[in-house]
């Protein structure tokens, strides 16, 4: 089973909210990543966690803000976010952290910013 | 530096002839190479993956690519095309020295016509 899933799949917010992402895996993966595609775009990677700590954050806002409470779950927290934030968010695992291991991918969440 | 070019933003082909999605990539060292398929609102899906030794690769869904290093490509075929294989697809490439860090193409979204 390759499966990572993502809640909610979609998500309004206003610019003033806090709201949360969540992905899980139960693959027994120890890389997790976060990754914003916009519309006709490749997704961009935020935010890599290997082994339960944060080894790649691409000059990320700190309006995003990751969290692995474990190696199963990984949360993107949202705060003051823009309206150009709104995207799909897409989470992703792997094996492990090198270049030779495949990432799955999670189904997404579509978050509007109003 | 490394890096991955899809040519042909836009591919349409009429059901039940050869697909064909071009990928080349730039790369030092040796590549890991990766295609995959995105469905409208969903997450990204692996259709195959290039390691290294053969260079034909098979994948899902009937599709498969072949590494040709003399010419740093990695095509995408399907020799009869399905209305269901009307998607973007996605090149990716990861190699030693970048962690665990993909460089996407820019897409190809194909179009399936009767």
């Amino acid at each position: 089973d390759t499966e990572v899933t993502q809640t909610p799949k979609h998500l309004v917010m206003g610019m003033t909210n806090k709201k949360s992402l969540k992905c899980e895996q139960h693959m027994g993966h120890r890389a997790m990543y976060w990754y914003k595609q916009k519309a006709k775009k490749p997704p961009e990677l935020m935010f890599v966690y290997s082994y339960e700590k944060l080894s790649i954050n691409e000059s990320v806002p700190s309006r995003f803000s990751p969290e692995c409470p474990n190696s199963s779950l990984l949360n993107l927290h949202l705060h003051a976010l823009q309206p150009e934030d709104s995207a799909l968010y897409l989470c992703a695992s792997s094996q492990g952290d090198n270049y030779q291991e495949t990432q799955y991918f999670g189904p997404g969440t579509r978050l509007l910013v109003l | 530096a490394q890096s991955v070019t899809q040519l042909g933003s836009h591919v349409s082909v009429s059901e039940g002839a050869l697909v064909l999605l071009r990928c080349n990539y730039s790369s030092s060292v040796p590549p890991y190479l990766f295609w995959y398929v995105q469905y409208p609102n969903q997450g990204l899906q692996l259709l195959l993956k290039y390691t290294t030794g053969a260079t034909l690769v098979k994948g899902i869904n009937g599709f498969e690519a072949e590494f040709k290093k003399s010419e740093t490509s990695f095509h995408l075929t399907k020799p009869s095309a399905h209305m269901s294989d009307a998607a973007e697809y996605f090149c990716a490439v990861s190699f030693t020295g970048g962690g665990n860090k993909l460089t996407f193409g820019t897409g190809t979204q194909l179009k399936v016509e009767l």
